[in-house]
């Protein structure tokens, strides 16, 4: 069966600029989470989408934002782009319990210059 | 202090040495997971356990629940077993991964 997709694989942006990613979970999987990874701060949380609703956040300001459809696919954004928003952006897709165990996609990598 | 440890952060060994990475957790956890990241960036989980220990193929995991604490083993390791070694906590309730920093493991032919 297919993996969890994630598109696209490298993005360069300009900082001030938004930039939107997207996640395709695994088929029957209803939860997709959402981790920053930088080499500073190593992998973080940013949040959670279940059944088209955000089931948990954590500590990112407002500029990032996602959105989850009714195909489970989901949507990251982050808008106003800044020079420390430069990472490795992974999403994983669970059937809807974190304890049902979690697969990761490649990651998107995004440069802000 | 995170909470979730990992130790050692880095770690360079022979080829055919046994490995140990440590991973200790102060949070409460329906379970936890061992990932493991390549150069390429993608993570792979390779076990999600919440008890005992578990096994695949030279790879072994161990958690102790009363100690909080849990552990990658890998037997007569290999060049291609270098990588980025990560273990994430599913914390109980909320569901949240928490993850550790990581251990970077160099196998030397």
């Amino acid at each position: 069966k297919a993996g969890v997709t994630q598109t696209p694989r490298y993005l360069i942006k300009t900082r001030g600029q938004q930039v939107t990613l997207s996640c395709s979970p695994i088929s029957g999987h209803r939860s997709v989470s959402w981790y920053q990874q930088t080499p500073g701060q190593g992998l973080q949380f940013l949040f959670e989408y279940f059944s088209e609703t955000q089931r948990n956040k954590g500590n990112f300001p407002g500029r990032f934002s996602g959105r989850q459809f009714s195909n489970s696919r989901s949507e990251m954004n982050v808008s106003t782009l800044e020079l420390g928003d430069s990472a490795l952006y992974l999403c994983a897709s669970s059937l809807g319990r974190g304890s049902d165990g979690y697969t990761f996609g490649s990651g998107t990598r995004l440069t802000v210059v | 202090k995170n909470e979730v440890e990992q130790s050692p952060q880095n770690l360079t060994a022979q080829e055919g040495e046994f490995i140990t990475i440590n991973c200790s957790y102060s949070v409460g956890i329906s379970a936890l997971h061992w990932l493991q990241q390549h150069p390429g960036g993608g993570i792979v989980s390779l076990f999600m356990l919440s008890s005992g220990k578990k096994k695949h193929g030279r790879l072994i995991a161990t958690i102790n629940i009363q100690e909080k604490h849990s552990s990658l083993h890998i037997t007569a390791s290999h060049p291609r077993d270098s990588a980025v070694y990560i273990c994430a906590a599913i914390n109980f309730g909320n569901e949240k991964l928490t993850f550790g920093t990581g251990t970077r493991l160099t196998i030397i032919p």
